[in-house]
């Protein structure tokens, strides 16, 4: 069965730390990938996706993950982490051969806390 | 634009009561909708989700069912609440065409079951 798995559940950073935070999934074909974040309060929004071409993809508020096929992984980086980034993230995987619906498996979260 | 819609926000149920949530969506139609329960520690799980109008196929067996009386609507019920119920529940619909195949979420319903 597909499965993602986040390695790290919770992660504390001082401001301006750089971040990665590690992402591998269990499926070896054609995926799309995602990562979403859970602000305080707020909405599970989407923060970068990879669906082809360039692995480097650059999502919202200076984020940035890279694909690489051969590792099944999909990092989350940020080079300067701000107190605004406190939040919880998910990695996510859409496997698409045999995916009906087009469902997503998420890994078990990453809650970050950046320290002021 | 498109916007989903969850209610109620918040809701503390006893044990053994009935459950009725709502998914509403605005903006598309015919959208592939589904039901998340978020639990601590253990992500999102996929419960329910559904294609078109009265199509449903569930992902894990439990105390829950679901329902698409109409096409931009999705209900999660149940007939008899349990502890294990409780969590934070998250309706979500998919964007497809253009390239992209990407899940939208609402804003999600904290059930506390006592």
């Amino acid at each position: 069965a597909q499965s993602v798995s986040q390695h790290n559940h919770h992660v504390i950073l001082s401001e301006a730390a750089s971040l990665e935070l590690g992402c591998n999934y269990s499926y070896g074909g054609t995926v799309n990938l995602f990562w979403y974040v859970q602000y305080p309060g707020q909405h599970l929004q989407l923060l970068l996706k990879y669906f082809s071409g360039d692995p480097l993809v650059k999502g919202i508020k200076g984020f940035e993950a890279e694909f690489i096929k051969s590792k099944f992984s999909f990092n989350l980086r940020k080079p300067s982490v701000q107190w605004s980034d406190t939040a919880e993230y998910f990695c996510a995987v859409n496997a698409q051969i045999y995916n009906q619906g087009g469902k997503l498996i998420f890994g078990q979260g990453t809650e970050l806390s950046v320290k002021p | 634009s498109q916007t989903i819609h969850q209610w109620p926000a918040t809701l503390v149920q006893p044990v053994g009561s009935p459950l009725s949530l709502e998914c509403t969506v605005e903006g598309t139609s015919n959208p592939n909708l589904y039901w998340y329960r978020q639990a601590a520690g253990r992500g999102l799980q996929l419960l329910f989700y559904s294609v078109g109008i009265g199509q449903i196929s569930s992902e894990v067996p439990q105390n829950l069912s679901a329902s698409r009386p109409q096409d931009r609507q999705f209900i999660l019920s149940s007939k008899k609440l349990l502890l294990s119920d409780s969590g934070f529940y998250l309706c979500a619909w998919r964007a497809t065409g253009g390239g992209t195949d990407t899940q939208y979420f609402g804003p999600g319903t904290r059930l506390t079951v006592l």
